[in-house]
Parts: C-alpha cells; structure tokens; sequence
C-alpha cells in the first residue's frame, strides 16, 4: 500500500518555462514533507521541504505548496534549467515519533528540460 | 567533510549466492538508515540505526536480509541467499546525533545490486 505517490512518471518541460511536479499522500500521520533530487548513479539530495503547519515553502526557483486537506503537494520550479533535468521524489515523516523517523517516498517523476 | 560512501558501487551474483553492501556515513553520524529502490518503484525504508543499536527494522523484507553495524561506524547490508527480487539500488543515509525528523538525511550513491 503505497502511502505517498507521484502519478505523473516523467514530465517534459522548455527551459524558462515553470515545472510543476506533483505528490499526493495518503497517511493522515505525516505532517513533514520533502523534495529531493536525483541525478543518475548519484544518491538523493535534499532540495526544499515543508511543516503542516504552512501552506507554501519558497527557496529560490523552488516552491512547494501543501494542500492538506487533499493531501496534495507540488514542487513549482520557475525558472526551469536544464541543469534541473533529474528524477524528483516526493517524501513524507510522520508526526513526532520520539526520533529521527524513517522517510516514506513516492516512485519519483523524471524531469526534462529541454532547450 | 566526506559524504557518505558506499561500496561496491555495483554488484552482480547469482541466485543463491551471498553479498555484503558496506556503508559509512559522514563521521559523527549516529543516525544510519537503509533504503532500497526496486526499478522504477518508490524508494523503500528498509532500517535505521542509532549508533550500533536497531531502533526500527520494520522494512527489512525477510531474515535472508541481516544489518550490522558494530561499534556505531560503518554498517554492512548482508543478503544471503539472494533472490531475484532483491535486485535493486540500495541507499544508506545518515543523520548527526540528536538529529530530528525534520533534519536533511544525507544520501550515498547507492549500490546496484543485480540478481541473476
């Protein structure tokens, strides 16, 4: 039972324009959400997270919004590079579990940017 | 300041065989996680260390799967006998000492572990 899913497996945007990327989550229990980044043959690296307790987290040419109460998020990238063109994954903690809590992903969406 | 490194980078055995995945954190983290990525699907939480001890190994698939991390350093991953279905990119993270939930989990390169 996958708890946090990004639907959209690839996504193909022109450089300059905005990239919208999409997560939703299922378990009512996360209250912690992050992006990170993934360049081939490379490990996951941090790029922007948020709290439930707010609705948009801004560093940048990222932006990632937070619905709760449709238990949506998406990662905004404005303006696109091609330097950006990596594989994004969405991933949530749960709520205070007395320690650095596990992280849950989603399957990741590949991102292109193109010229 | 050395990032986590794993090793080998990538691995390829047969059914039935034994591999031992290796990695060591950044110094002084006490926080070591291990996470598995089958082609194409999420990444997927397999246990998390504090120091030498088990705090949650709650995603560790079977008992063919056996984490150690002796004296809090490095850990090993061994996997003996594998199966096909283990084959997959597998992450070690770690986190500084007191780290909390809402602190960055820095990630290896990964290990490529492919099953014939």
């Amino acid at each position: 039972d996958q708890q946090v899913k990004q639907n959209s497996p690839s996504l193909s945007v022109q450089e300059g324009r905005i990239s919208i990327l999409n997560c939703d989550y299922t378990n009512s229990m996360f209250d912690y959400f992050l992006w990170y980044k993934k360049y081939p043959a490379e490990g996951p690296t941090f790029l922007i997270s948020i709290s439930s307790i707010k609705d948009k987290n801004e560093d940048g040419r990222f932006t990632v919004f937070l619905n709760k109460s449709a238990k949506h998020l998406s990662l905004h990238i404005v303006p696109s590079q091609p330097g950006d063109s990596a594989v994004y994954f969405c991933a949530a903690s749960p709520k205070y579990t007395g320690t650095a809590s596990k992280l849950t992903f989603g399957t990741g969406t590949r991102l292109q940017v193109t010229l | 300041e050395a990032g986590v490194t794993q090793f080998p980078s990538h691995s390829v055995i047969e059914k039935g065989q034994t591999v031992t995945l290796r990695c060591d954190p950044i110094s002084g983290h006490d926080n070591l996680y291990w996470y598995r990525r089958v082609m194409g699907k999420e990444i997927k939480f397999l246990l998390h260390f504090v120091k030498e001890s088990k705090q949650d190994e709650s995603g560790m698939p079977n008992n063919r799967f056996l984490a150690e991390r002796t004296g809090g350093t490095y850990s090993t991953l061994k996997v003996q006998p594998a199966e096909l279905e283990d084959s997959g990119v597998y992450f070690c993270a770690s986190l500084p000492r007191g780290g909390k939930r809402t602190d960055t989990q820095y990630f290896g390169p990964g290990t490529r572990l492919t099953v014939l």
